[in-house]
């Protein structure tokens, strides 16, 4: 199974909602990642989970507020959030491993849940 | 400078031609380097992944990596129509914390 999973696919909310990203892989990755991508623009990293220790970058907003239940589970809670922050969120999940002296990094990308603030 | 340089394009090509994308980085703490095939409104796909400096093979995929001069490579043969995407290099540095830093992405039309 080298699948992530993301829900919803699609979601509308206006700027006074609460809603969730959800985001799932079951390939025993200790690394989970979201990202923000704009339409023609490359993905942009908004937080890191590296063996649940959390990594952020410091320019996204606090609107956005990621969490880490389990190593297979990661959301992203969005509260008040204005149009300008309608995107893609993929999230990601990371694997590394140290063979023949080398560290090797493979990351997979989710589908995606394209996002609408109104 | 932005670490990471790519020519968003867009690229058209007949179909059957060999397509050449390239990046350029500025940060010699890379050290592993990918490229990422995105179909409009879809998630990046995982295409090629490379560590040190050569070529790596996958079909009809050739990645280049020559660390000396900071510069990567993506060649694919005998492209197809399906082939059309945005093509995305992407390189991680694992310098007190990793970091993955994308390219703009490059558009690639094929052409039938």
């Amino acid at each position: 199974d080298t699948e992530v999973t993301q829900t919803p696919k699609h979601l509308v909310m206006g700027m006074t909602n609460k809603k969730s990203l959800k985001c799932e892989q079951h390939m025993g990755h200790r690394a989970m990642y979201w990202y923000k991508q704009k339409a023609k623009k490359p993905p942009e990293l908004m937080f890191v989970y590296s063996y649940e220790k959390l990594s952020i970058n410091e320019s996204v907003p606090s609107r956005f507020s990621p969490e880490c239940p389990n190593s297979s589970l990661l959301n992203l809670h969005l509260h008040a959030l204005q149009p300008e922050d309608s995107a893609l969120y993929l999230c990601a999940s990371s694997s590394s491993q140290t063979g023949q002296g080398r560290y090797q990094e493979t990351q997979y990308f989710g589908p995606g849940t394209r996002l609408l603030v109104l | 400078q932005k670490e990471v340089e790519q020519d968003p394009g867009p690229l058209s090509v007949p179909e059957g031609a060999i397509v050449s994308l390239n990046c350029t980085y500025s940060n010699s703490a890379f050290q592993y380097f990918m490229w990422y095939r995105q179909y409009s409104r879809k998630g990046p796909e995982l295409l090629m992944y490379t560590y040190s400096s050569g070529n790596k093979e996958d079909g009809r995929f050739t990645a280049q990596v020559d660390k000396s001069s900071k510069y990567i490579s993506l060649f694919i043969r005998d492209s197809q129509p399906s082939d059309s995407a945005t093509y995305l290099c992407a390189m991680i540095r694992n310098t007190g914390g990793f970091k993955t830093i994308f390219g703009a992405g490059t558009r690639l039309f094929v052409k039938a």
